[in-house]
């Protein structure tokens, strides 16, 4: 069956740019996470949703990074003022409902920031 | 808090030998460990997972791990080493109660010789 899906696979701004990264989850999940890899480190979490409602936004780094998941399947993560800094590999996962049910990792998006 | 240490970023093998990739965590919260293997431009993939029983957990790939409470440790092993093997692994452990989030360590990268 299809896996998580992420979409665009690169994406190359400016500065100062708003940018939108897209992840499908696998059907019928309903736990999705958003994690941020920077290069030669572990990816580090960002978001969680539990289908529509984003329970744990812990790990965001800043007001200018938001997500949403408006129907509880398609996530948006949405970063607003694009700093160098924001420059890393953005990892999507899903599960089907979270706790001890193993997290399915999507290609993730490579963001690069000039 | 939970923290994941990953004692080798770097392992290099001869192919057909063995391996160990080293493992330790921090929590004041019982938790699941996993392993995953990232191969280049790809997303995570689940090599095991340990949750509860047997302390010996095998994987895909002829993989096992051995969870070790009083040491808080739980490397990653496999006899005998393939080319295709070559790739970085990380481990990673979530809360049983609580946030759901996943949390990694810095990963080792591993590099099967000829």
């Amino acid at each position: 069956g299809a896996g998580v899906s992420q979409t665009p696979s690169n994406k190359v701004t400016e500065k100062g740019k708003y940018v939108e990264l897209r992840c499908d989850p696998i059907s019928g999940h309903t736990a999705l996470y958003w994690y941020r890899q920077s290069l030669g480190q572990g990816p580090e979490f960002l978001i969680y949703f539990q289908g529509t409602g984003a329970a744990d936004d812990s790990g965001l780094p800043n007001d200018r990074f938001f997500a949403v998941r408006p129907e509880g399947s398609v996530s948006t993560l949405k970063i607003q003022r694009t700093e160098r800094g924001d420059s890393a590999v953005y990892l999507c996962a899903s599960s089907p409902q979270g706790g001890n049910q193993p997290q399915h990792f999507g290609d993730g998006t490579r963001l690069s920031i000039l | 808090a939970q923290s994941v240490t990953q004692l080798d970023s770097q392992v290099p093998v001869f192919e057909e030998a063995p391996v160990e990739l080293r493992c330790n965590y921090s929590s004041s919260v019982s938790v699941y460990l996993f392993w995953y293997v990232q191969y280049p431009n790809q997303g995570l993939q689940l090599l095991l997972k340990y949750l509860s029983g047997s302390t010996l957990v095998k994987g895909i790939n002829g993989f096992e791990a051995e969870f070790n409470k009083s040491q808080t440790s739980f490397h990653l092993r496999k006899p005998s080493v393939h080319i295709s093997d070559t790739a970085e692994y990380f481990c990673a452990v979530v809360e049983i109660q609580g946030a759901q989030k996943l949390v990694f360590g810095q990963g080792t990268r591993l590099t099967i010789n000829p």
